[in-house]
């Protein structure tokens, strides 16, 4: 059973910086790309970054570019979110998502974690 | 890619279908998805390339649709399909998502 967790959310103060990770089970991780999609409160799906298996192509949404970094280790079947100058608008919750079918849909979530950026 | 989903609230009676529209600002071949978000479970992709449901999905549900109009069909609502639908295209990047339709009993 494929199993996603993420952890690492909470309160921070707008500037500072986080590190989500998610911790993947029930499925060779080192084999396939996965995502971070956020949802802020009460709004929709926004998809934030995406890295390929062995780490060659990654790619992010324009409004975390440059500020936002995701990496995996596949040893340990983890995915992170790097976030830093975080403003208010990063509030949300994050998710992982897999890819594990052949194309850029997401097959897979995880239950998510808060981000609070708040003063 | 812009999408735009409608409508974005929906209310209907467990048995009745209902029909969930989804318009992409330039054509996106099938490379469409849609997902399922219900309280305290896990998102679940239901359908793949515009109409191929994933595995598990019931067979009540179906997509159609290519290039820039795409539709998601309920047929014979049960209770367990009120929730909140998304589509995404995954034609480029940026993924895109379309900004749900909550489905709510009647």
């Amino acid at each position: 059973e494929v199993q996603l967790v993420e952890s690492g959310g909470g309160l921070v103060q707008p500037g500072r910086s986080l590190k989500l990770s998610c911790v993947a089970s029930g499925f060779t991780f080192s084999n396939y790309g996965m995502n971070w999609i956020r949802q802020a409160p009460g709004k929709g799906l926004e998809w934030v970054a995406y890295i390929s298996s062995g780490s060659s192509y990654i790619y992010y949404a324009e409004t975390v570019k440059g500020r936002f970094t995701i990496s995996r280790d596949n040893a340990k079947n983890t995915l992170y979110l790097q976030m830093t100058s975080l403003r208010s608008e990063d509030t949300a919750l994050y998710y992982c998502a897999s890819q594990l079918g052949a194309d850029w849909y997401f097959d897979f979530w995880g239950p998510g974690t808060m981000v609070t950026v708040s003063s | 890619v812009q999408m735009t989903q409608s409508p974005s609230y929906l209310a209907a009676s467990p048995g009745e279908s209902v029909s969930i529209s989804c318009k992409a600002s330039k054509s996106i071949s099938n490379n469409l998805a849609w997902y399922q978000e219900k309280p305290g479970k896990a998102n679940k992709l239901l359908i793949h390339s515009g109409s191929t449901l994933q595995s598990g999905t019931p067979s009540r549900f179906s997509g159609s649709g290519s290039g820039t109009d795409f539709t998601l069909t309920i047929r014979s609502l049960e209770s367990e399909d009120f929730a909140v639908y998304y589509c995404q295209q995954y034609n480029e990047y940026p993924l895109t998502f379309g900004s749900g339709t909550k489905l709510e009993i009647k």
